[in-house]
C-alpha cells in the first residue's frame, strides 16, 4: 500500500515567518494531492490541492509544489497569522480499482506565537 | 462548497450495544464515501470505501463484521459499530465525493464514547 511520510511533526514559527511541510509517498501511481488544516476537535478543511499534471499551485498566502519524480509535495505558508495554527495533513490519493482513495500523513502541529 | 452532514456528532453508549452513525450529502450525488477513525492526536485512519449499491470495501485490520458500512443510496452512508466495546471509542469522520471530482467534503465528525 501507499507509505506517505510528513515531515516536521510539529512546526513553531514567529508570526510573519513563513512555514513548509512536506509530504513524501510511494505510489508513483497517486495523481491528486490536497493539503488539509484540521483545527482541534473541527472537521479536516481542505486549503490547497494540486493535481499530477501541475507543479505549483498558490492561493494568496498559501501554495503547494509538486515533484512527482522524486515523489513529494510541499506546503508553504507565507506570512503566517496566529490563526495558522493548527494541524496540517497531507493525504495523497492513489487510484485502486476504478476509484481513489486517500492516506493520510501523520500531521503537522503548527503553532504561530506573536 | 458540498455540504456533508453527519450525525449524531455525540453518542455514549454501554459496551455490549450497537450504534448507527448516518453520512448524508446534502447538495450532491455521492458516489463514494469513506469512512475514518481519529484518536486524540493522532492522524485519520481510513476504515473503508463505500461505493452506492457496491459492497464496503475495508482497509486491513479493520473488523468488517464489527463496523457494517451500508451505502443505500447515492447520499446516504451509514457506520454501524456493533457490540461496542471501550477500546472502539474515537472520533469517527465521514467524507464523500462525487462524480468527476477528486475532492472528498467532511462531515462534523462523530465522538463515540463507549462505557
Amino acid at each position: 500500500g501507499e507509505n506517505v511520510e510528513q515531515h516536521p511533526s510539529t512546526l513553531s514559527v514567529q508570526e510573519g515567518d513563513s512555514a513548509v511541510i512536506k509530504c513524501t509517498y510511494s505510489d508513483s501511481a497517486s495523481n491528486y494531492f490536497p493539503w488539509y488544516k484540521q483545527e482541534l476537535g473541527k472537521r479536516p478543511q481542505l486549503i490547497i490541492d494540486i493535481r499530477s499534471n501541475v507543479g505549483e499551485k498558490k492561493d494568496q498566502r498559501i501554495a503547494v509544489t509538486l515533484n512527482k519524480t522524486a515523489k513529494h509535495f510541499s506546503l508553504h505558508i507565507t506570512e503566517t497569522q496566529p490563526e495558522d495554527s493548527a494541524v496540517y495533513f497531507c493525504a495523497p490519493e492513489r487510484l485502486t480499482d476504478s476509484w481513489g482513495k486517500f492516506q493520510f500523513g501523520a500531521g503537522t502541529q503548527v503553532v504561530v506565537t506573536p | 462548497g458540498a455540504v456533508v452532514s453527519q450525525h449524531p456528532s455525540w453518542v455514549i453508549c454501554k459496551s455490549g450495544t450497537s450504534v448507527k452513525i448516518e453520512c448524508r450529502s446534502l447538495d450532491f450525488q455521492a458516489t463514494t464515501m469513506f469512512w475514518y477513525r481519529q484518536f486524540p492526536k493522532q492522524s485519520l485512519m481510513l476504515m473503508a470505501t463505500s461505493n452506492e449499491g457496491s459492497k464496503a470495501t475495508y482497509e486491513q485490520g479493520v473488523e468488517k463484521d464489527k463496523f457494517l458500512i451500508n451505502h443505500a443510496s447515492l447520499t446516504l452512508s451509514t457506520l454501524t459499530v456493533t457490540s461496542a466495546h471501550p477500546e472502539d471509542s474515537s472520533f469517527y469522520i465521514c467524507s464523500a465525493r462525487g462524480y468527476a471530482f477528486n475532492i472528498q467534503y467532511f462531515g462534523a465528525g462523530t465522538r463515540l464514547s463507549v462505557l
